[in-house]
């Protein structure tokens, strides 16, 4: 069973880029034929899919992100990568990383989440 | 982009009840490409239910889901305590994957 952990910083400033890496443990994302995802949670409120990418750097975003969204992966590392710039108090959320149920799709459902990792906007 | 609409924003029952979960999309979704999650406070979403009516491992058959097209149902038949929670429903057959706004199960 594949095990996702969230890392990175709680706090950015406005306009700065909010970086967070996951990390996945119990099986390689090399070969796994699966998408990964980033979905995040503003407090109190629903969930936002952000956009998921292949092992091979293939990559699908919620079009209103995307001209701020980078996602990446790093197989050696058996991480991939959110990069979101010019964030703004609006990008305030817990940050969930996800996996994909189903093969070689973005069109699928979620069948592993990390645990989550709250990232606040403020100066 | 396809808007999810979920109903009752809040069902307040008491243990052993019946529940019944709504979700009506603004278009059809492709293929019955709904899945549901449970989410207690603090923690994840958890995958309940699939397809709009397949049950992910490990859920109880308590937890059933149905539907096509633009609505679909979640029912949970007898409220357990460990049930009180809150519930989304998210489509995956037409980019961008979107969510509900949810219903919050609570004890009555």
């Amino acid at each position: 069973q594949r095990h996702l952990q969230e890392s990175g910083p709680g706090l950015v400033k406005p306009s700065e880029t909010l970086s967070l890496t996951c990390t996945v443990s119990g099986g390689s994302i090399s070969g796994s034929l699966y998408f990964w995802a980033w979905v995040r949670q503003p407090p109190g409120k629903s969930l936002e899919w952000i956009g998921s990418v292949y092992e091979n750097g293939s990559v699908s975003y919620y079009p209103s992100l995307k001209n701020r969204v980078t996602l990446s992966v790093d197989t050696s590392m058996n991480q991939f990568s959110l990069n979101l710039r010019s964030v703004t108090a609006a990008d305030t959320a817990v940050y969930y990383c996800a996996k994909h149920a189903d093969f070689w799709s973005v069109d699928n459902w979620f069948d592993r989440w990390g645990q989550g990792t709250l990232v606040a906007v403020s100066s | 982009e396809i808007v999810l609409t979920q109903s009752p924003g809040t069902l307040s029952l008491s243990p052993g009840a019946r529940a019944t979960l709504s979700c009506r999309a603004s278009h059809s979704v492709k293929s019955s490409y709904l899945a549901w999650y449970q989410q207690k406070l603090g923690q994840a979403p958890r995958l309940l239910i699939y397809g709009a009516s397949s049950r992910a491992i490990g859920i109880p058959d308590r937890f059933s889901g149905s539907g096509s097209g633009t609505d679909f149902t979640l029912t949970i038949s007898r409220l357990e305590p460990q049930d009180f929670a809150v519930y989304y429903c998210q489509q995956y057959g037409t980019s961008p994957l979107t969510f509900g706004g949810g219903t919050k199960v609570e004890i009555k």
